[in-house]
């Protein structure tokens, strides 16, 4: 199994510019999760799908966010336009349903800086 | 959702055992205790979960008294590969649920 996998791992843009992080969940895997994690907030919960249907958005840090799951391997983060502050580390993660315990495999990450 | 209190860091040599406990005072009936390990420039890993007494696997021991206000990661005989931060969350039963993590112990291992 591949792991999660998640696309660029290294973004550098500049303000205004519009970026979009991808992820493809482990296959099977029912909820998709994004975070973002910075030195000051540490991990936090942008938005949460499952069966490809945002559950929980209340993390999205305003409207310049957006979030798509169009199908069950596939998930877009979209920051239009991006500002300085959005400079972080960005993870999804995806978990299956039928599991008893609360274990989320994260992917590596992409990294975002935002001139 | 429980609050959770762990120290900042932890500093360590290679081949001791290390604890790292963790505080949730008000945790819940249905709160289950669960660990995950964080290198630099990775995602965090799932380490342990357990809802009281012992959990025992191939990393990690997490020891939970009776009232479940704490819980301890033991990390037996550590190398420089174990420095990472390690974080403490209560999570409500299973679901389908996103995970809150606190600050975590950042944890250096030392030759």
């Amino acid at each position: 199994d591949a792991g999660v996998i998640q696309s660029p791992r290294h973004e550098v843009t500049e303000m205004g510019q519009e970026v979009t992080l991808r992820c493809k969940p482990i296959s099977g895997h029912n909820s998709l999760f994004w975070y973002r994690q910075t030195m000051m907030r540490g991990l936090e919960l942008l938005i949460y799908f499952n069966n490809n249907v945002p559950i929980d958005d209340s993390g999205m840090p305003e409207d310049r966010f957006s979030a798509k799951m169009p199908n069950a391997s596939f998930s877009t983060l979209k920051i239009q336009p991006s500002e300085p502050r959005d400079s972080a580390v960005y993870f999804c993660a995806s978990r299956p349903d039928r599991d008893l315990v609360e274990t989320q495999y994260f992917g590596p990450g992409t990294r975002l800086l935002v001139l | 959702l429980a609050k959770t209190t762990q120290p900042i860091s932890m500093d360590s040599y290679e081949g001791q055992e290390v604890n790292i406990t963790c505080s949730h005072n008000n945790i819940a009936t249905n709160d289950y205790i669960t660990w995950y390990q964080q290198f630099p420039s990775q995602g965090p890993r799932f380490i342990i979960q357990g809802y009281k007494t012992k959990v025992t696997n191939e990393v990690a021991s997490l020891f939970i008294p009776a009232d479940r206000k704490s819980s301890t990661l033991s990390l037996p005989r550590v190398s420089l590969s174990d420095t990472a931060v390690y974080y403490c969350l209560v999570q409500r039963d299973t679901g389908r649920r996103a995970l809150t993590f606190g600050s975590g112990t950042r944890l250096q291992v030392q030759p």
